[in-house]
């Protein structure tokens, strides 16, 4: 059983348009972070959400910690080809490691 | 500060030959971890340790084995490796049990 759900697991979108993934689980995480991977890299953090409903902007992307802390979604308005990757989410609870997602491995097409 | 490195970037080993994949940061963190992504899918986590001296096991730990002498380094040893074991390595470190910095990766491939 996969602790959290990533959805969709693929998304291939043109430039310009707008998108959301989304983070699921059923258990509450103190703190959830979103990581974006692009080809041959390590994973590189984009954002951490720690309070119920807490919503941050980063340029062109909303994220956004439901209010249980057992779900997240990403938004991104207008996406680029530069926005093109494999984005993990991951959640930290107590003392054991984070757990990750499964990732949404997103194409934005010129 | 250069991070997280790990060396080296790309490896091939035969069936049953072992190699050590090394790990070190200079960030000070406590916490270092080690995971394998396989094409086209998530991380999955093998080893990590909270601290020089004290390693635990990881979601998939078979075929592995670590150790941690100084807070700097980690490395992952593979002792007999297997075809299974092709994947691509990431360490990473983190100051608590929050944010994670990774390294580039090792590109391993067994025949």
């Amino acid at each position: 059983t996969q602790l959290l759900e990533q959805s969709p697991q693929f998304l291939s979108i043109q430039e310009g348009e707008n998108l959301t993934v989304y983070c699921n689980s059923s258990s509450v995480f103190s703190s959830l972070q979103w990581y974006r991977q692009e080809p041959g890299e390590g994973p590189v953090l984009l954002v951490t959400v720690v309070t119920g409903g807490e919503v941050k902007k980063l340029k062109r992307l909303t994220f956004q910690f439901g209010d249980a802390r057992k779900d997240s979604s990403l938004h991104i308005t207008a996406a680029q080809p530069g926005d093109t990757g494999l984005y993990l989410c991951a959640g930290a609870r107590g003392n054991t490691p984070l757990v990750f997602g499964k990732g949404t491995r997103l194409s934005v097409i010129a | 500060n250069a991070g997280v490195t790990q060396t080296p970037k790309f490896r091939i080993l035969k069936i049953g030959q072992s190699m050590t994949l090394q790990c070190t940061q200079d960030m000070n963190h406590n916490y270092m971890y080690w995971y394998r992504q396989d094409p086209g899918m998530g991380l999955k986590l093998i080893y990590y340790s909270v601290g020089a001296g004290i390693t635990d096991k990881g979601e998939v730990p078979n075929g592995y084995n670590v150790s941690r002498s100084t807070t700097e380094d980690f490395p992952l040893r593979l002792e007999l490796a297997a075809p299974s074991q092709t994947s691509v390595y990431f360490c990473a470190s983190s100051y608590d049990r929050g944010e994670q910095y990774f390294g580039p990766g090792t590109r391993l491939t067994v025949t």
